[in-house]
C-alpha cells in the first residue's frame, strides 16, 4: 500500500450541491494530481498541484477547483454538482514538479454519488 | 492532446501461460509510460514503468517493451497466476506532463 490517504471514503450528494475531497500525499512527495474515474473507464486527469499552485489542468470545467497546502496535502472542490460527476475520485502523489515523468502513487479514492 | 488506446479490452488466459497487453499513443513527445493494476474496489497500483530512453524493462514475471517509432508499448506477464486477474491500465505523458490513461483491459487467469 502507498502512503497516500484520502477522505472521505464514500459521499452522497444532491445535484447542485458542493463537495470537498481531501488527499494527504506520501512522505517526501510535493506534487499531487487529481483524477476522475468513471465506472469501467481509465482515470481522467483533472489537475495537478505543485508547491501550492496549479501546475496543469485537464479538460474539466472551472467548477472543479483545488488547493494545495504547505504540508503538500490537497483538496478538490466541485461546485454545482451534476449527475455525471458521480465517479471515483483519485489523488496521486509524486516527487518533483514534472510529476508526469515520475512515479505517481494513488490513494484509495473517494466514491462520490450524485443523486 | 495525447490519445492512448489499449487492445484488446478483455483477455483470458490459462494459468501458467503468458499474457501480452498492447497500447498505442499519439504524442511523439511522450517520454514516460507506466502500467497500473487495479483490482476490484481498490486503488490503481503502479507495477512497472519505462522511460523513452529505454527499449525494455523487466521485473520478475513482468516486462514492458517500448517501440518509439511505432508509438506503442506492451506489458508482458509470464507464468500467469490467478492473482494476476485484474484490470490493467497503460498510461503515458504527453508534452504537458499529465498522465493520459487507456480505457483498461480486464485480464482473467483461468485456474
Amino acid at each position: 500500500e502507498t502512503g497516500v490517504t484520502q477522505s472521505p471514503t464514500h459521499l452522497i450528494k444532491t445535484r447542485g450541491q458542493q463537495v470537498t475531497l481531501r488527499c494527504s500525499s506520501q512522505s517526501g512527495h510535493n506534487t499531487v494530481s487529481w483524477y476522475q474515474q468513471a465506472l469501467g473507464q481509465g482515470p481522467q486527469f483533472i489537475f495537478q498541484y505543485y508547491r501550492e499552485e496549479e501546475n496543469g489542468r485537464g479538460n474539466f470545467p472551472p467548477r472543479f477547483s483545488g488547493l494545495q497546502f504547505p504540508n503538500y496535502s490537497s483538496e478538490l472542490n466541485v461546485n454545482a454538482l451534476e449527475l455525471d460527476d458521480s465517479a471515483l475520485y483519485l489523488c496521486a502523489s509524486s516527487r518533483g514538479g514534472l510529476a508526469g515523468e515520475r512515479e505517481q502513487y494513488f490513494g484509495p479514492g473517494t466514491r462520490l454519488t450524485v443523486t | 492532446g495525447e490519445n492512448v488506446e489499449q487492445h484488446p479490452s478483455t483477455l483470458s488466459v490459462q494459468e501458467g501461460d503468458s499474457a501480452v497487453i498492447k497500447c498505442t499513443y499519439s504524442d511523439s513527445a511522450s517520454n514516460y509510460f507506466p502500467w497500473y493494476k487495479q483490482e476490484l474496489g481498490k486503488r490503481p497500483q503502479l507495477i512497472i514503468d519505462i522511460r523513452s530512453n529505454v527499449g525494455e524493462k523487466k521485473d520478475q514475471r513482468i516486462a514492458v517493451t517500448l517501440n518509439k517509432t511505432a508509438k506503442h508499448f506492451s506489458l508482458h506477464i509470464t507464468e500467469t497466476q490467478p492473482e494476476d486477474s485484474a484490470v490493467y491500465f497503460c498510461a503515458s505523458t504527453g508534452a504537458n506532463s499529465k498522465l493520459t490513461f487507456g480505457k483498461g483491459i480486464t485480464l482473467s487467469v483461468r485456474p
